[in-house]
């Protein structure tokens, strides 16, 4: 099993630009969520999933959005990127215990 | 609105010296406190789960304890690879799994 997994590891924007992190997991999970992690804020949590073809914002959802069209792979996708989405990108999926948690996206946004 | 605090923020510890890392949560309904660690460059880690007052669970040199107000992360004897970030985070009921962090706590340990 590969757990949860993300594309790309690493990736720099310029202000404007947009892109997408791909997330996917193989551990058959319900939920799925995306999170980002700053210096001196811990894991805020962004969007989050509770099955395929669901979708609910979470502590940060602003200038992001997400889409679960598969039961495996869970969509980040940032329209216009800005400065202060330079961060730490995190995807997790879980039944009812803890998440598990991906490697992560470094994001850069100059 | 649901707090977790971590403390200390940062620790340092000879190898062989034990320890505790602190976690003081305010959530209404608690439904599950939660400990991972992180490694620099790397996602967190799931170690534990806590439910009720009084759990306790270990895991090599690490046991984790739940009160109503907080949690321990004990560290018994403590070597050099366990230096790590330690995360604490809660749920609460009727909230579909999420899971509210901590800022965490930076282990050394050194030689």
């Amino acid at each position: 099993n590969a757990g949860v997994t993300q594309t790309p590891k690493f990736r720099v924007l310029k202000t404007g630009q947009s892109m997408t992190l791909l997330c996917a997991q193989d551990m058959n999970h319900e939920y799925m969520y995306w999170y980002r992690q700053d210096p001196g804020m811990g894991l805020r949590l962004i969007h989050y999933s509770v099955g395929e073809g669901t979708t609910a914002k979470g502590e940060v959802p602003d200038g992001y959005n997400v889409s679960r069209l598969k039961k495996q792979n869970f969509l980040l996708g940032l329209e216009s990127a800005a400065p202060s989405q330079t961060s730490v990108y995190f995807c997790a999926s879980s039944n009812t215990g803890g998440p598990f948690f991906g490697p992560g996206t470094r994001l850069t946004v100059l | 609105e649901d707090q977790v605090t971590q403390s200390p923020e940062a620790l340092r510890l000879q190898e062989g010296e034990s320890s505790s890392l602190n976690c003081s949560y305010t959530v209404s309904g608690l439904r599950g406190l939660f400990w991972y660690r992180q490694d620099p460059g790397k996602g967190p880690e799931f170690l534990f789960t806590l439910y009720s007052a009084g759990e306790e669970k270990e895991k090599e040199r690490l046991k984790a304890t739940l009160t109503k107000k907080e949690s321990f992360l004990h560290i018994t004897a403590p070597k050099p690879e366990d230096s790590a970030t330690y995360l604490c985070a809660v749920r609460k009921t009727g909230t579909a799994s999420k899971l509210t962090f901590g800022t965490g706590t930076r282990l050394q340990v050194t030689l």
